[in-house]
């Protein structure tokens, strides 16, 4: 089975920190995806990548950065953290870049601001 | 932005009734796929529907898909106590996927 590890299930910061959120998945899926998670609103997707040292925009990537150095690995970066960015983070990755791919999930970091 | 909207928003029912779930969604699409949410947990895939099939079934899981209508239904049947969750739609339009809102479903034993 595919397993898309999160580094942190809880993590709190202070705002104007700088986050760093993990993500790293083990089956060489080429794309890898992070998401927000708010009640009412679902999931949208800030950012993602096609492949190593990729990255496209998603629909809110405003306050956020992204890193893929290694295939396996996709991190976010809140650059000066806020409070309207408490939120759960999700992460997934699907195999190639084709639109009929399932997408696998992380278990998810609930990422509170203070 | 939320292509796809879920309804009902909640749903609870007793164990061994079925459960229906609706999305509808506002552009074409590719496919249409289902995820379950365990509370705090990440999205498990269920089920993907192309544009050109009606029905998709997978164990106690029906799906269907009117493209007319741009709206798709999950059937879980002989619920269990086990499927309380949150359900999702997302369609795929492109390279993305795009969630709805999601159906919170408790099925009290």
């Amino acid at each position: 089975d595919v397993k898309v590890t999160q580094s942190s299930r809880y993590l709190v910061k202070r705002t104007g920190e700088k986050v760093f959120l993990e993500c790293v998945q083990d089956m060489d899926h080429e794309n890898m995806f992070w998401y927000r998670q708010d009640p009412g609103l679902g999931l949208r997707l800030i950012y993602f990548s096609y492949d190593v040292k990729m990255k496209e925009k998603g629909d809110i990537p405003e306050g956020y950065s992204v890193s893929r150095e290694k295939k396996e690995r996709f991190s976010l970066i809140l650059e000066s953290a806020s409070t309207n960015q408490t939120s759960m983070y999700l992460c997934a990755s699907s195999l190639i870049r084709r639109s009929n791919q399932p997408q696998h999930f992380g278990d998810g970091t609930r990422l509170s601001i203070l | 932005s939320q292509q796809g909207e879920e309804d009902p928003q909640a749903l609870s029912i007793q164990e061994g009734e079925n459960a229906t779930m609706n999305c509808s969604y506002k552009t074409s699409i590719n496919n249409l796929q289902w995820y379950r949410q365990n509370s705090g947990r990440g999205l498990v895939h269920l089920i993907l529907i192309r544009s050109n099939e009606r029905e998709k079934h997978s164990g106690r899981l029906r799906v269907t898909l009117d493209t007319s209508k741009k709206s798709s239904s999950l059937l879980i049947t002989a619920s269990r106590a086990a499927d309380t969750a949150s359900y999702f739609c997302a369609t795929n339009a492109g390279n993305m996927l795009t969630f709805g809102g999601g159906t919170r479903l408790m099925v009290k034993p």
